[in-house]
């Protein structure tokens, strides 16, 4: 399973829309893109995933590359309660965690 | 529909002695997983089962973990003897299915807090 690298934190606004970044250089054909997050003190959560093509559901959307290199979750219209730790990993077979980005999302 | 369940959520423990944390996956999902999660680190996958059989198991540390989902169903992860370095959360989660090529999510259980003084 290819190597994801994310920033470590990341700030926003409350009400404003929430860009997480994540490089996946390595990506082979097969791999999607996941992306789940950690609320503290719970269990992670699946948020979406996808292959090529962008996808959007009611929590967020993918954008990946046209190179697949990289993407972005998008969370259009940032919460308190989305302040978590946002992990984007590539999968073939098996979830492998990084360390993720910190989102602190402010009044 | 009812989550993953995991037992007991939070447990304190002397280095050395054994402890055992409990999973009750969703009803139905034939994929479950172990993963310790140390504080500040993202989960690491320990060992999953498809079914009651073990599917991966590279980076469970054979000489203390043991893990048994004997009828399929909930499973049982085990630590003896306990070090300091095995303080962590340990994360149960589930599937329909998983191995090569599936594409579903992994619902998770709240995990066990597990304290080695």
């Amino acid at each position: 399973d290819a190597k994801t690298t994310q920033p470590p934190s990341m700030d926003c606004a409350e009400g404003r829309a929430a860009n997480l970044p994540c490089n996946h250089s390595t990506i082979s054909g097969n791999e999607y893109v996941y992306w789940y997050r950690q609320i503290h003190s719970q269990g992670p959560q699946y948020i979406i995933h996808g292959l090529k093509n962008n996808e959007t559901n009611e929590m967020a959307s993918l954008i990946i590359t046209e190179d697949r290199k990289s993407s972005t979750l998008i969370l259009p219209h940032a919460t308190l309660r989305d302040t978590a730790v946002y992990y984007c990993i590539v999968r073939a077979s098996k979830l492998i965690f990084g360390t993720g980005t910190r989102l602190q999302v402010f009044p | 529909e009812a989550g993953v369940a995991q037992s007991p959520r939070y447990k304190i423990i002397e280095k050395r002695q054994s402890v055992a944390f409990w999973c009750n996956p969703i009803s139905g999902h034939a994929t479950l997983y172990w993963y310790q999660q140390i504080l500040g680190q993202g989960p690491k996958l320990l060992i999953q089962f498809q079914n009651n059989g073990v599917v991966d198991d590279s980076q469970l540390p054979k000489d203390r973990f043991s893990a048994e989902r004997l009828k399929g169903v909930d499973s049982t992860l085990k630590i003896q003897p306990a070090k300091l370095e095995d303080s962590a959360v340990y994360l149960c989660a589930s599937s329909l299915r998983g191995g090569q090529g599936f594409t579903g999510e992994l619902f998770f259980g709240e995990g066990s807090r597990l304290t080695v003084l």
